[in-house]
């Protein structure tokens, strides 16, 4: 079974430019998420689809990233326009089930914002 | 106080050695408990699974919930360098919260 497919796997941009990630799930999986992972903290979510909707979006910064989720499968996130702060990995996750707990991360995106 | 409080690390013993790794939380409505372990420069993995309060074994691994304590840990038996990696505990009540994960590193 394929896992989650994330691209690209690192990107460095100034502070002010846009960049964006791209998640494909593991087939069949309903629930999509994008997890910040800051360098030495726990994963902290972004933002949650079910199918084609969004569940959870409550910690996204939604002056500078925006996501979706097309035909409920891949999932594209973008950053617009960069701080230094939004220097971390992102992570894509996809889950059977959207209630348990139970994700399959992909290996994740670092971004390097100078 | 955080949700989830787990103790960063790092923390180093010999290969052989019992680890014990440790969260404690604060929220009563988290129902799903689990270990996610994640290797340098890759994603986070599932490592146990528990929903109520016991234990739950699968291996060298041994994970523990105690609900009226809010505390839940998982054990390392025989530890191999392989298990050197960051672990995460991970609790779900309507909402995935990470802890900030614990570095381990088993030397040989």
């Amino acid at each position: 079974e394929a896992g989650v497919a994330q691209s690209p796997r690192y990107k460095i941009i100034e502070k002010r430019q846009s960049v964006a990630f791209w998640c494909n799930p593991i087939s069949g999986h309903a629930t999509l998420y994008w997890y910040q992972q800051i360098l030495g903290q726990g994963p902290k979510l972004l933002i949650q689809f079910q199918n084609n909707g969004v569940v959870d979006d409550s910690q996204l910064p939604k002056d500078r990233f925006s996501a979706e989720r097309l035909k409920g499968v891949d999932s594209t996130l973008k950053i617009q326009p960069a701080k230094l702060e939004d220097s971390a990995v992102y992570l894509c996750a996809s889950s059977p089930k959207g209630d348990t707990g139970e994700l399959f991360f992909g290996e994740g995106s670092r971004l390097t914002v100078l | 106080q955080k949700e989830v409080e787990q103790d960063p690390g790092p923390l180093s013993v010999p290969e052989g050695a019992i680890v014990s790794l440790n969260c404690t939380y604060s929220n009563s409505a988290f129902q799903y408990f689990m270990w996610y372990r994640q290797y340098s420069r890759k994603g986070p993995e599932l490592l146990m699974y528990t929903y109520s309060s016991g234990n739950k074994e699968d291996g060298r691994f041994t994970a523990q919930v105690d609900k009226s304590s809010k505390y839940i840990s998982l054990f390392i038996r025989d530890s191999q360098p392989s298990d050197s990696a960051t672990y995460l505990c991970a609790m779900e009540g309507g909402k995935l919260i990470f802890g900030q994960g614990t570095e381990l590193s088993v030397k040989p």
